[in-house]
């Protein structure tokens, strides 16, 4: 089952904050998020692991709330760079390669 | 940049024809994926493998089959295409269990 990420779209000005939310029914292990450009692959920017661990991109921060099941991707002072579609992805499994169930994303646009 | 390409990157076809795609990593990871991308649904999973041999369907997976002969190629078959699977195909690779997953660059497959 895929997670639900909110909200669907969001447009700032450039320096604004932006905050996506993705939640899960499932016990999730990981948490991912990853940022698309229209036209080229997705990439990694965090993952954040069940019992705190956090790895990913210093200009962005996240959270998981583990009894919630709910992780919130944060961007802070929002550049031009920083548009795209952002994905979520959840692993409710105890490290199985069972592979990441992606959310529909979440489209961001920052203007000048 | 992981060494990951797609081939083809791009494909036109007709519905009953049979297509292969190929993912090909020069990073020696464990880990392969096979994801779809439509638009409303994010990326879906096919199928994913493990190891050299060991494959497992994903959550869209009829219709698709996998081999892996070999660490570094993975491949995507459709027996008979349809019009439904028209879409744009994403491989990915990851180094360890719920690790980070870099995307190939895609193929776009329209079947007529």
């Amino acid at each position: 089952q895929q997670p639900v990420q909110s909200p669907q779209a969001v447009i700032l000005r450039e320096g604004e904050d932006a905050v996506i939310n993705c939640s899960s029914s499932k016990a999730l292990y990981s948490v991912h998020w990853y940022r698309q450009k229209h036209g080229e692959a997705p990439v990694f920017l965090m993952i954040l692991l069940k019992g705190g661990e956090q790895k990913g991109h210093e200009k962005i921060s996240a959270s998981f709330n583990e009894k919630k099941q709910q992780s919130s991707l944060y961007l802070t002072a929002s550049q031009l760079s920083y548009s795209g579609t952002y994905f979520c992805g959840t692993s409710d499994s105890g490290g199985g390669a069972d592979g990441l169930t992606f959310g529909k994303g979440t489209h961001l646009i920052i203007q000048p | 940049d992981a060494g990951i390409t797609q081939s083809p990157r791009h494909k036109v076809t007709e519905t009953g024809t049979p297509v292969t795609l190929r993912c090909h990593q020069t990073e020696n990871h464990r880990y392969m994926y096979w994801y779809r991308q439509d638009p409303g649904h994010g990326l879906r999973l096919i199928h994913y493998s493990y190891g050299v041999k060991d494959t497992d369907k994903g959550e869209v997976s009829d219709g698709y089959s996998v081999s892996r002969s070999k660490t570094e190629d993975f491949l995507l078959t459709l027996e008979s295409a349809t019009s439904s699977q028209t879409s744009v195909y994403f491989c990915a690779i990851s180094k360890d269990r719920a690790g980070e997953l870099f995307f190939g660059e895609g193929s776009r497959l329209t079947v007529l």
